[in-house]
């Protein structure tokens, strides 16, 4: 079976400071993992994806990184701005092209 | 391009109607899915297809839900009867396989649809 797992429904951070974002899997078969940000009344937007082949990947402000032996990924975010506040998900893509998203954590940048 | 589209963006019935949202995903896409957002499971996938063919829809919650690709360009997701409990934020996604391995999915802007 394959799961995807955001346990923490919501996140408060002080502008400037690192927001962490984190996400479990139960399925190693599937190398390929994602993470959306989602504005209200939006569609869910591409971030920043990783494979299995990298522990860590970065573009700009965001940092995804993959620990395959905890069946874990983080996204970080440094520094966060107000503009970060949206709810984030993870998805680990299949290898029958499917894309399997997590619950979803709330993200907040106090100003 | 202009993206994945989406409609109606809202849409309210009364229970027991037949509810029907539409997709039409970007151009050169050979993969669509329909998931639906609530609290509870976050992005649920419901179907998707791939050249148009249904591939899995294990995650269709039950017989009042079916779905549609009559071509490339055009998707339905029907609702029939529906019940308060569908009442949930649809969202339509497409992306491209590629030689090179698989893209990101790009989603629609959603249809928000309240059942009373």
């Amino acid at each position: 079976d394959q799961q995807v797992k955001q346990n923490s429904p919501s996140l408060s951070v002080q502008e400037g400071r690192i927001s962490i974002l984190n996400c479990d899997y139960t399925n190693s078969m599937f190398d390929y993992f994602l993470w959306y940000k989602k504005y209200p009344a939006e569609g869910p937007t591409f971030l920043i994806s990783i494979s299995s082949i990298k522990d860590k990947n970065e573009d700009g402000r965001f940092t995804v990184f993959l620990n395959k032996s905890a069946k874990h990924l983080s996204l970080h975010i440094v520094p966060s701005q107000p503009g970060d506040s949206a709810v984030y998900f993870c998805a680990q893509f299949s290898g029958t092209y499917k894309y399997i998203f997590g619950t979803g954590t709330r993200l907040k940048v106090l100003a | 391009d202009a993206g994945v589209i989406q409609s109606p963006r809202h849409e309210v019935t009364e229970m027991g109607q037949e509810v029907t949202l539409r997709c039409k995903p970007i151009s050169g896409h050979d993969y669509l899915f329909w998931y639906r957002q609530t609290m509870m499971r976050g992005l649920e996938l419901l179907i998707y297809f791939n050249n148009n063919v249904p591939i899995d829809d294990s995650g269709m919650p039950e017989d009042r839900f079916s779905a549609k690709m009559p071509n490339a360009s055009f998707s339905t997701l029907k609702i029939q009867p529906s019940e308060p409990r569908d009442s949930a934020v649809y969202f339509c996604a497409s992306s491209h396989s590629g030689r090179v391995g698989h893209t990101e999915a790009f989603f629609g802007q959603g249809t928000r649809l309240t059942v009373v």
